[in-house]
């Protein structure tokens, strides 16, 4: 069965900090994994994906996420944190075979950045 | 390509009325997701469609909601006899389900927050 666990369910880094957000997940197939960013009373940005070719992934805004299968790890850093960055970020792995975009997510990180 | 819209953004009604959200998807996608998140959790599924046909519902969708897709274009979710519990975001979702086209990613709206009263 799919799952996601996302350690921390609040992170506070200040600005030029290093951000690290932790997503461990389940998967009985090869998933593919995502994370997302929602700010306030908005909908889900994608950051970036994993879909099996590189382990490091680099995506939107500086942030980049490794693929570690030994560890079922999919954590998602930025080397310097920016104010803007301030959001909540989920982690997300697909399902199996035919429902690959039916997506179970984590509970969430809410990464706050201080001046 | 104009992205996922929905409507209303914000619902507020009394507990026992029946309410309806509508979702606009990207005009190429096939698939279509409903998806609830509550405070502090993450989105939950709740149903897809491919094209016009409704292929999983969750046990989440208890048999107050029910969901259309009717021509295999925009989606409505209605809600009767509303209960505080269902009080949430509900946002809609969606993909082309066509080899090479993004086709693992989800696109999302921006979501209808529901409060009941």
């Amino acid at each position: 069965a799919q799952s996601v666990t996302q350690l921390g369910s609040h992170v506070s880094v200040s600005e030029g900090a290093l951000v690290l957000l932790r997503c461990n997940y389940s998967s009985s197939v090869p998933p593919y994994l995502f994370w997302y960013v929602q700010y306030p009373n908005q909908g889900l940005q994608l950051l970036l994906k994993y879909t099996s070719a590189a382990t490091l992934v680099k995506g939107i805004n500086g942030f980049e996420a490794e693929f570690k299968k030994s560890e079922t790890s999919f954590h998602l850093t930025k080397p310097s944190a920016h104010m803007s960055d301030a959001a909540e970020y989920f982690c997300a792995v697909s399902g199996e075979g035919y429902n690959f975009n039916k997506f179970y997510f984590g509970s969430g990180t809410k990464l706050n950045v201080k001046p | 390509d104009t992205g996922v819209s929905q409507d209303p953004r914000h619902k507020i009604t009394k507990r026992g009325q029946n309410v309806t959200f509508r979702c606009d998807p990207i005009s190429e996608h096939n698939r279509l997701y409903w998806y609830r998140q509550t405070l502090g959790q993450g989105p939950e599924f709740l149903t897809y469609f491919q094209n016009e046909a409704q292929l999983e519902k969750s046990r989440l969708l208890s048999d107050r909601f029910s969901a259309e897709r009717p021509k295999g274009s925009f989606s409505t979710l209605e809600i009767q006899r509303t209960e505080q519990g269902d009080s949430a975001m509900y946002l809609c979702a969606s993909s082309p389900h066509d080899y090479g086209k993004d086709n693992e990613k989800l696109f999302f709206g921006s979501g209808t927050q529901l409060s009941v009263l």
